[in-house]
């Protein structure tokens, strides 16, 4: 099973900051990966899919990049609506697979 | 309004059994794979299964093979998983999602862009 491992497990921002998540693949899933939001007692809202996709009404401040074993999920000009945690998900092949989440906290 | 709506959890002993449910409106069920995710309390997310649209198909996570089924009804627009022989590690909120697939150079990409609002399935004596 392919493991998928974020970077880092938590960080601190403030209203304004642009901050980068890191995913990294146990083998190459090419650009097959989401990334998600969860929002405490909410359900995961989908903001990329192939890598860098932005899903249909997600903001453009979010953005995706990355193929084969790394990749970033970058947030510009962070919103106070942002803070949350970020989950990335493998649907290269089964089964697939969640990194272990990045929560992102105001500063 | 595209919505997806979950029931069947609630507190089963261990070794116990539960169906799941999910049923789908506002858009076309079987032209869709489905999938669903849980939550452990406090802990990340993690892929439990999905299904074709035609019900051909369907994959596991490893730790619910053999214990887990998950179905499709067409007909009903409904999704569902049955679980038994439930294990303390299996007490999670249980979401359903549409797995949508989109078309990019040649190739289908996923992404999990509806959800419900999740069932909580709790095992305990």
């Amino acid at each position: 099973a392919i493991q998928m491992t974020q970077s880092p497990s938590s960080l601190s921002a403030a209203v304004g900051d642009s901050v980068t998540i890191t995913c990294r693949a146990s083998q190459g899933i090419r650009n097959d990966l989401g990334w998600y939001q969860q929002k405490p007692g909410r359900a995961p809202k989908l903001l990329i899919y192939a890598a860098s996709s932005l899903q249909s009404g997600v903001p453009s401040r979010f953005s995706g990049s990355g193929s084969g074993t790394d990749f970033t999920l970058t947030i510009t000009s962070l919103q106070p609506e942002d803070f949350a945690t970020y989950y990335c998900l493998q649907d290269y092949n089964y089964p697939w697979s969640f990194g272990q989440g990045t929560r992102v906290e105001i500063k | 309004e595209v919505q997806l709506v979950e029931s069947g959890g609630g507190l089963v002993h261990p070794w116990g059994a539960l169906r799941l449910s999910c049923a789908a409106s506002g858009f076309t069920f079987s032209g869709h794979w489905m999938s669903w995710v849980r939550q452990a309390p406090g802990k990340g997310l993690e892929w439990v299964a999905n299904i074709k649209p035609d019900g051909s198909e369907k994959h596991y996570v490893d730790s619910v093979k053999g214990r887990f089924t998950i179905s499709r009804d067409n007909a009903k627009n409904s999704l569902y998983l049955q679980i038994n022989s439930l294990r303390g590690e299996d007490t999670a909120v249980y979401y359903c999602a549409r797995a949508s697939r989109w078309p990019i150079s040649g190739y289908f990409y996923y992404g999990m862009d509806v959800w419900g609002q999740g069932t909580t399935v709790t095992v305990s004596s």
